[in-house]
């Protein structure tokens, strides 16, 4: 079965820092890797998806990440936080093709300090 | 250019009693899923439907669990004789179609509260 982990639980940054939020996943074959964002009340949303070519996926408000098949990994990246940034940010995979189930990573909940 | 909405947005519950929580897709969205979410164990498949075919239900923790879907758009979960246990932020998606490349849109949650 696949898994994600998420090895970040919380992470404090003050605006304008750099965030790289981790993302490992344990599957062998092809893959649909996500990352998902859930703001303080409202629901979750998608931040941004590969599912082929390009590794390299840009999402929105600036965010992007990076698929690297050989360590497993999809980790999430933006260059300058912004207060508004404070959520809790899920990593999701979904075997290729027609697989639709979404395994979720634990989360990573990150505070922007203004 | 409603999304996915879920009723009710909390259900508080005495030990034993069932629950029924609902869900309406988006319009025209073929494929629907329920996940749960619970402190420690992240977020969970449950179940998902697509069109006329049966549902995969490999996700449902327990046979008190179930889930229908009526005319291919509203879902219902049931609990019956719930536990603690179930306390949890039932959420429901749903996608165009079933393919794995397709963005899965989320409701607001039911927050479930087992006394």
């Amino acid at each position: 079965a696949q898994s994600v982990s998420q090895h970040n639980h919380h992470v404090i940054l003050s605006e304008a820092a750099s965030l790289e939020l981790g993302c490992n996943y344990s599957y062998g074959g092809t893959v649909n890797l996500s990352w998902y964002v859930q703001y303080p009340g409202q629901h979750l949303q998608l931040l941004l998806k590969y599912f082929s070519g390009d590794p390299l996926v840009k999402g929105i408000k600036g965010f992007e990440a990076e698929f690297i098949k050989s360590k497993f990994s999809f980790n999430l990246r933006k260059p300058s936080v912004q207060w508004s940034d404070t959520a809790e940010y899920f990593c999701a995979v979904n075997e290729g093709g027609s697989n639709y189930k979404l395994t979720f990573g634990k989360g990573t909940l990150l505070t922007v300090n203004p | 250019g409603a999304g996915v909405s879920q009723s009710p947005s909390n259900k508080v519950t005495e030990k034993g009693k069932d629950v029924e929580l609902r869900c309406d897709p988006i319009s025209g969205h073929t494929a629907l899923y329920w996940y749960r979410q619970s402190l420690g164990q992240g977020l969970e498949f449950l179940i998902y439907f697509q069109g006329n075919s049966a549902p995969d239900k490999s996700g449902l923790p327990s046979d008190r669990f179930s889930a229908e879907r009526t005319g291919g758009s509203v879902s219902t979960l049931t609990i019956q004789r719930t536990q603690q246990e179930d306390s949890a932020v039932y959420l429901c998606a749903s996608s165009l179609s079933g393919w794995g490349g397709d963005e899965q849109f989320f409701g607001p949650g039911t927050r479930l509260t087992v006394l």
